[in-house]
């Protein structure tokens, strides 16, 4: 069974307050890492798929950073907005599929 | 471009009922996912067509879960006879490739 944790299980900010996740996963076997946004009721949407040692990218607010060697990801988000509630799954793709972690939960209060 | 639809959206049943899911993943993707994602907890894979061929099924309960993908475009997941543990959300995605995976709005299921 493969791990990977995500850390907070949740988290509740203000708006306005800069907030970021933690995801880690196994060192070996990488092939990519994928980010998720789940809001209630609605399709997870995909925020970013990273394949590269160092990898950084950005959509807006969010931006998310990769560690293959040491297995980790941050997803961060700048100056959050109560829109960006929702539940942030990352997903390691490896050993020929794709693993979810539990997710955290974000509120973000007006 | 039309995402992937899934019906019903909530479900409710008591225990040792049937109930069955349908999905219709985005035109032209040739894999389709069934995820389950019990609360508290990450999706986890049940079941992985491609095209109409079974891919991975290894953690699907065969012994009440039965799923089918008739000429390879829409499937179907069906549950009999339905445990409370089966209360979860039921999520459908497809994709074209290995790497993005589209996902439906997922069908909820409650067992009673």
């Amino acid at each position: 069974i493969l791990n990977v944790e995500q850390s907070p299980q949740s988290l509740h900010v203000q708006e306005g307050d800069s907030t970021n996740f933690t995801c880690s996963f196994p060192s070996s076997n990488f092939y990519a890492l994928h980010w998720y946004r789940w809001e209630t009721a609605k399709s997870p949407e995909a925020l970013f798929v990273m394949t590269l040692n160092g990898d950084e990218k950005k959509k807006g607010r969010i931006s998310a950073t990769l560690n293959t060697k040491e297995g980790y990801s941050y997803l961060y988000i700048k100056g959050s907005q109560p829109e960006d509630s929702a539940t942030y799954l990352c997903a390691f793709w490896g050993y020929s599929t794709l693993t979810f972690g539990k997710g955290t939960m974000l509120l973000v209060s007006p | 471009e039309a995402g992937v639809a899934q019906s019903p959206r909530y479900k409710i049943i008591e225990k040792r009922q049937s109930v069955a899911f349908w999905c219709n993943p985005i035109s032209g993707h040739a894999t389709l996912y069934w995820y389950q994602q019990i609360l508290g907890q990450g999706p986890k894979l049940l079941i992985q067509f491609q095209n109409n061929g079974v891919v991975d099924d290894s953690q699907l309960p065969k012994d009440r879960f039965s799923a089918e993908r008739l000429k390879g475009v829409d499937s179907t997941l069906k549950i009999q006879p339905a445990k409370l543990e089966d209360s979860a959300v039921y999520l459908c995605a497809s994709s074209s490739d290995s790497y993005e995976q589209y996902f439906g709005p997922g069908t909820r299921l409650t067992v009673t």
